[in-house]
């Protein structure tokens, strides 16, 4: 049972490209959160998604970040041109049901130059 | 007011030791309590569920105060491999479904 996958493990992208992060649930798991971390600081919430809804993006910024979950494959964090201070970890974790455990993936690693 | 608080150390504590770790949080209506802990640049690894009856799972104790809301980690018999980062998360409240994360205690354990 493969757990929480995520893609790319590390992105480069230059200021005013977009970025897309990916990911894929453990099986049978339709709840998604996407968290970011910026170095030697704590996980902020960005945004939780149930398949095909936003249950709650209070965590993601106004502009810029969008998130989807589609019916049919991964979830999909996407960064429109982005800038120095978006370059963090961003974690992608899943769960079968609301306020339980989270399983997470390894994490994107976005460095924007 | 954070929704979720803790110490942020760093906790410096020889092998063997007792070491504990505390984190407040500030909505009454949180319904689900964990511990993860995060190695160095790796993701959060789900350590153990924090139930109000409390509980154990071999050298970690969980605790939950619902009235003073505070939640508790007690490792006993410190290992060098518990050197990591703990996080309290709580989840529920104003936002059902969401788990939200402290900004983590990080521990090193040396011999």
């Amino acid at each position: 049972n493969a757990g929480v996958m995520q893609n790319p493990r590390h992105l480069v992208r230059r200021r005013g490209q977009e970025a897309r992060l990916r990911c894929s649930p453990m099986k049978g798991h339709s709840h998604v959160y996407w968290y970011r971390q910026l170095p030697e600081e704590g996980l902020k919430f960005m945004v939780y998604l149930q398949k095909e809804n936003i249950i709650d993006e209070s965590g993601m910024p106004k502009e810029r970040f969008s998130a989807e979950f589609p019916k049919e494959g991964p979830s999909i964090l996407r960064i429109q041109q982005v800038v120095r201070g978006d370059s963090a970890a961003y974690f992608c974790a899943s769960s079968d049901r609301p306020n339980s455990p989270l399983h997470f993936g390894n994490g994107t690693r976005l460095t924007v130059t | 007011r954070k929704e979720v608080e803790q110490d942020p150390g760093p906790f410096n504590v020889p092998e063997g030791a007792t070491v504990a770790f505390n984190c407040t949080y500030s909505n009454s209506a949180s319904q689900s309590f964990f511990w993860y802990r995060q190695d160095c640049r790796k993701e959060p690894k789900l350590l153990m569920s924090v139930y109000s009856s409390g509980n154990e799972d071999g050298r970690f104790t969980a605790q939950l105060n619902r009235a003073s809301q505070y939640i508790s980690l007690l490792i006993r018999d410190s290992k060098l491999s518990d050197s990591a980062t703990y996080l309290c998360v709580v989840s529920g409240g104003t936002s059902y479904g969401k788990l939200t994360f402290g900004q983590g205690t990080i521990l090193t354990v040396h011999p």
